[in-house]
């Protein structure tokens, strides 16, 4: 089935720093893309869904590439403030066979911004 | 709009006992799904159900795990009988069709001793 790995498995970077995730997949029919963020004692929130259509995504503070040919999924946030404190997951799902529907999470990334 | 429920927010439980953690999925979804979520082992899916039928049965967890889907509106996970290495967050999630966002709930943390 589905692998994904995520690193670093933690992230330290002072405010305004840039800070990026990645995320490799094994599956190559993988069609839908996910990052979810986690604050602490709370649930996962949606930051961005992406389509294996689209390899530049634009967010608020943020950028999700893709990658298709090397299966890597990355998060970049540009300017960092310790808002951005948090678990970030990334997760994959499958267009067809075993993995349709089904999400394969990344392990998390625990981001520090330090003012 | 309701997200999803789950109660109760918090459990604790001795070793042996059966416990049943609730899921509320938002209305009109039709996927429901929960996961185990713990330091070590990350985010690992427990059960899926599409339309309130069962499409993933849990696999390693499938002896003391059961996750039931009455009716569109509720679910539930009974995990009998409790071991210490079941705790860990439970998180229930649903979606309104395969490949659409999945949304959380905000989890059940559940401590066995």
């Amino acid at each position: 089935g589905e692998q994904v790995e995520q690193r670093p498995p933690h992230l330290s970077v002072r405010e305004g720093d840039s800070a990026v995730i990645t995320c490799t997949y094994t599956d190559p029919n993988s069609y839908y893309f996910f990052w979810y963020k986690q604050e602490p004692g709370a649930s996962l929130q949606l930051l961005m869904k992406v389509f294996s259509s689209t390899e530049i995504n634009e967010g608020q503070g943020f950028t999700v590439l893709l990658n298709k040919k090397d299966k890597r999924l990355s998060l970049n946030l540009t300017a960092a403030h310790p808002g951005d404190s948090a678990a970030y997951f990334c997760a994959v799902s499958g267009d067809t066979g075993a993995n349709t529907g089904k999400l394969t999470f990344g392990h998390g990334t625990i981001l520090r911004v330090h003012p | 709009d309701a997200g999803v429920t789950q109660t109760p927010r918090h459990e604790v439980a001795e070793k042996g006992q059966t416990i049943i953690l609730k899921c509320e999925p938002v209305s009109g979804h039709n996927d429901l799904f929960w996961y185990r979520q713990t330091k070590i082992q990350g985010l690992e899916l427990l059960s899926y159900f599409r339309s309130k039928s069962l499409m993933e049965d849990g696999g390693a967890f499938k002896d003391r795990f059961k996750a039931e889907m009455l009716n569109s509106s509720f679910s539930t996970l009974k995990i009998q009988p409790t071991e210490p290495k079941d705790s860990a967050v439970y998180l229930c999630a649903s979606s309104q069709d395969w490949g659409d966002t999945q949304y959380f709930g905000p989890g059940t943390r559940l401590l066995v001793l």
